[in-house]
């Protein structure tokens, strides 16, 4: 199974609603999880199970989709959340290749 | 909370094993899965592969005849073991906690250790 992230990457303004999509090449169910990483660090969990925040995640991070298409949006991206995001296949090994957010 | 370190050797000579250890504090390792991911430089992230708490593995296709994953629970420990080493085995290697309770997703990692290849 593969993941295809979309876009590579975009170019955002602070404030702008930003989705990024995840299409797996065969149905996963809601296996999926979503992570964000910043340079230098390690990743972090946003949401598993598609649409489940993690603890201590802010609500403008929210997932969807099922089976073989899935999103990430924030709504209201802030200074902070300029990053890369993977989305991730938890019962198997894929990651997506990743989506780089940047600064307009 | 629970805090995971990686620990080993920065400097990996071609054809060697490359070696790293993960200590686990402030949980337990029961019930989990633990598992090794790596990132190349400027590259995306590449799991490795797993072990659960009993002793079951799991390893990535592509790596599984050169990879082994063990745990020491006396020492709350697990290492990895990456054997006949590349210059394409350079990265960054993280270990991580593959949790039943967030749906097997990785929900806490390590800060990471960087591994070179090089004679």
């Amino acid at each position: 199974i593969q993941l295809t992230q979309s876009p590579s990457s975009v170019s955002a303004s602070v404030g702008d609603r930003v989705t990024i999509t995840c299409r797996a090449s065969q149905a996963i169910g809601n296996w999926l999880a979503w992570y964000q990483q910043k340079p230098g660090k390690a990743p972090r969990l946003l949401i598993h199970s598609a649409s489940t925040l993690q603890s201590g995640v802010p609500s403008r991070f929210s997932g969807n989709g099922s089976e073989t298409d899935f999103s990430l949006i924030i709504s209201g991206l802030q200074p902070e959340d300029f990053a890369t995001y993977y989305c991730h296949q938890t019962n198997s090994f894929p990651f997506g290749g990743g989506t780089k957010v940047e600064i307009k | 909370q629970v805090h995971l370190q990686e620990s080993g050797p920065g400097l990996v000579k071609p054809s060697e094993t490359l070696s790293l250890t993960c200590t686990v504090s402030g949980g337990p390792l029961n019930s989990n899965y633990w598992a090794w991911v790596r990132q190349s430089p400027g590259g995306g992230l590449e799991w490795i592969g797993y072990i659960y708490y009993r002793g079951d593995t799991s390893y990535n296709p592509p790596l599984k005849s050169r990879v082994t994953i063990s745990l020491d629970p006396a020492k709350k420990q697990f290492s990895l073991s990456l054997r006949s080493v590349t210059t394409a085995d350079t990265a960054v290697y993280y270990c991580a906690r593959r949790s039943p309770w967030s749906a097997f997703a990785l929900d806490v990692w390590g800060q990471g250790t960087t591994v070179t290849v090089s004679s």
